[in-house]
């Protein structure tokens, strides 16, 4: 069974642009988690997408968003890129289940680097 | 809101030594998960072990075990017989009922010497 995919691996951006990442999750999966991973603030959950609805959503502002498409891969865009938003972004899916100890798997991670 | 804290930004062990990582969490919710997570050098994040907060028996994955101490708010992981392998940033993860979103502690490094 794949595990979770996220492209592209590397990006390098200047700051004022946008940038889209994206999320593949395990085949039946149907939640897709962002989490934004960096040196001074950790690991910090952005949003969390489920059949195609935000069902949860972290403390970032309105350049962060994103969205989920009917086969369940999930997209995130930064907008207006600072060099504060160079981080490693990483997803996670899980079969989306709210009860239950519901397992999170987590893909490789994109490195954005704003320059 | 609920807060995770890993204390030790730093452990060493020797290979085939007994080791344990501390993580303390706040919280005012009665259910909940709470997780550990290796993340190599290679950054892909890997689930060591889980522990549902109604079980009171200490979950246990091969050389993993945790010690889960509900009413300090309190959830170790030993790794036993360790392995040049284990060498990575453990995290410790607290998740709510009814709730994805996992929320992290800032993670100990486990370096591990032969």
């Amino acid at each position: 069974k794949a595990g979770v995919t996220q492209t592209p691996r590397y990006l390098i951006k200047t700051r004022g642009q946008q940038v889209t990442l994206s999320c593949s999750p395990i085949s039946g999966h149907r939640s897709v988690s962002w989490y934004q991973q960096t040196p001074g603030q950790g690991l910090q959950f952005l949003f969390e997408y489920f059949s195609e609805t935000q069902r949860n959503k972290g403390n970032f502002p309105g350049r962060f968003s994103g969205r989920q498409f009917s086969n369940s891969r999930s997209e995130m865009n930064v907008s207006t890129l600072e060099l504060g938003d160079s981080a490693l972004y990483l997803c996670a899916s899980s079969r989306g289940g709210l009860a239950g100890g519901n397992e999170q798997f987590f893909g490789p991670g994109t490195r954005l680097t704003v320059l | 809101a609920q807060t995770v804290t890993q204390s030790q930004p730093e452990m060493s062990v020797q290979e085939a030594e007994t080791v344990t990582l501390s993580c303390t969490y706040d919280t005012s919710e009665s259910d909940y998960y709470l997780f550990w997570y290796k993340q190599p050098p290679s950054r892909q994040m890997i689930l060591v072990i889980r522990q549902e907060a109604y079980k009171q028996q200490n979950a246990t994955e091969n050389r993993f075990s945790v010690n889960f101490q509900k009413a300090a708010k309190s959830f170790s992981l030993k790794i036993s017989d360790s392995q040049l392998g284990d060498a990575a940033m453990y995290f410790c993860a607290y998740r709510s009922e009814g709730f994805q979103k996992l929320v992290f502690g800032t993670g100990t490094r486990l370096l591990v010497s032969p």
